[in-house]
């Protein structure tokens, strides 16, 4: 059970476009997502936390008008990196928690962002 | 706020041997949990512990929170070559969790 799946796995794009990844959690649903960023060999940023039906909320130094996201229902999350500029190339990964905060997060597959 | 600090930040193995890793809080933390990541892969959860003192363990997976719920190890005997990847502690801090630098491990044959 809890499993989250993310899509795609990989999407290269040219430099001024924008790039869509889904978040889905396919046996449970979440009202609360959570957006991480991984840049090589370093440990995970988190980027936003998504919540079904409301605004994100964003972390410091995170461009909500780069990086939209949008919950509209108990078990998608979308992440939309607009403009996409090559320092936006990264690792993003989704989660999500089955229950209360503070219980375990479940983890997508992650997307390799790169942008040429 | 508070941050979780992970040390060592890598950790190179002789395969059968053991290792620790470390995680230490600012704060007291309620609980503290551990995760997996594989080369190329995602996060993978665990453990997670809740009371001062708590030891649990998973088969060669040792994990231990301290008295003051400050800080926190992971202890692996006879390290295998399936134990590679890079082990994040996590602690809540408000309604998120804060991630450790991780220990990326490698093993040698």
């Amino acid at each position: 059970g809890a499993v989250v799946s993310q899509h795609p796995s990989w999407v290269i794009c040219k430099s001024g476009t924008s790039v869509k990844i889904e978040c889905r959690s396919l046996d449970f649903q979440a009202t609360t997502m959570f957006w991480y960023r991984q840049f090589p060999k370093q440990s995970l940023m988190l980027m936003a936390t998504s919540n079904e039906g409301s605004k994100a909320t964003y972390e410091q130094g995170v461009e909500k008008d780069k990086f939209l996201i949008n919950h509209a229902s108990l078990t998608l999350s979308t992440l939309t990196v607009t403009s996409a500029h090559p320092e936006d190339s990264s690792f993003y990964i989704c989660s999500a928690q089955t229950s209360s905060y503070n219980s375990p997060l479940h983890f997508g597959n992650g997307t390799r962002l790169t942008v040429t | 706020g508070q941050q979780v600090m992970q040390i060592p930040q890598y950790q190179h193995v002789q395969e059968g041997e053991d290792f620790t890793t470390y995680c230490n809080s600012s704060t007291t933390l309620s609980n503290i949990q551990w995760y997996k990541q594989r080369p190329g892969g995602h996060p993978v959860f665990l453990i997670q512990l809740v009371k001062s003192g708590e030891v649990k363990k998973q088969k060669r997976l040792t994990f231990q929170f301290g008295e003051a719920k400050k800080n926190s190890s992971l202890h692996i005997t006879a390290t295998q070559t399936t134990d590679v990847g890079t082990y994040f502690c996590a602690g809540p801090n408000d309604y998120k969790l804060s991630f450790g630098a991780g220990t990326t491990v490698t093993v040698r044959a």
